[in-house]
């Protein structure tokens, strides 16, 4: 299985800051059809998860333009360019390149300072 | 637009069986790949399983295999997973997501499976 490692598992960040997560995947994400499945999941207290980022960099509809993703074979970014108090949250990147299993990362957790 | 409604959670003892549903509304549901993804209490995501449009290719994740059983009726957009010989370690809110390699936009509010004695 593809282990997904994420990095930090906390962030502390001050309204109006950047902040940006990283996730490294133990084997390259490009599939064999040249695409590569890596997507960023946002979970909200007490909410379902959704999908914010598909494909590395693709903002799903109503995302805010403030998130971004970006990075290739093993190394992604997800970077929010301004924190806002909606962003609290986990986030986690998963792989859907290599499954069975898609495989998660351990989540980031974002609070506001 | 995609809606994804997951039910049949509940309280079961351990060794017991629970049947989970999810009515999808909203896309053409018989040509896509579905999925389960669960999450304890606290914990991160885990992908369960997933299942082809037309039933005939299906997959689990290590710890659930022999256990559950992933199955969908594409004439009324439903998916269901059979939990059979639950665990403690099967507690869990259950989602369904439509399978786009990797789960779509959208997930629904999940169902609580709660396996204890």
């Amino acid at each position: 299985d593809v282990l997904m490692t994420q990095s930090p598992l906390s962030l502390s960040v001050t309204l109006g800051q950047p902040a940006s997560i990283s996730c490294k995947s133990s084997q390259s994400l490009v599939h064999s059809n040249g695409n590569t499945y890596l997507h960023w999941i946002q979970q909200r207290p007490g909410q379902s998860p959704r999908r914010l980022i598909y494909r590395v960099s693709n903002r799903d509809s109503g995302v805010p333009d403030r998130f971004s993703g970006s990075g290739s074979g093993t190394d992604f970014t997800l970077e929010i360019s301004r924190v806002e108090a909606e962003d609290v949250g986990v986030y986690y990147c998963l792989q859907g390149s290599h499954w069975p299993p898609w495989t998660f990362g351990q989540g980031t957790r974002v609070e506001i300072k | 637009e995609v809606q994804l409604v997951e039910s049949g959670g509940g309280l079961v003892q351990p060794g017991g069986s629970l049947r989970l549903s999810c009515v999808a509304s909203g896309f053409t549901y018989r040509i896509y790949w579905m999925s389960w993804v669960r999450q304890a209490s606290g914990k991160g995501l885990e992908w369960v399983a997933n299942l082809k449009g037309d039933g005939s290719q299906k997959y689990y994740v290590d710890s659930v295999r022999g256990r559950f059983s992933i199955s969908r009726d594409n004439t009324n957009n439903l998916l269901f997973l059979d939990m059979n010989n639950l665990r403690v370690e099967d507690t869990a809110v259950y989602y369904c997501v439509r399978d786009d390699w990797g789960p779509s936009k959208t997930w629904g509010q999940g169902t609580l499976v709660t396996v204890s004695s």
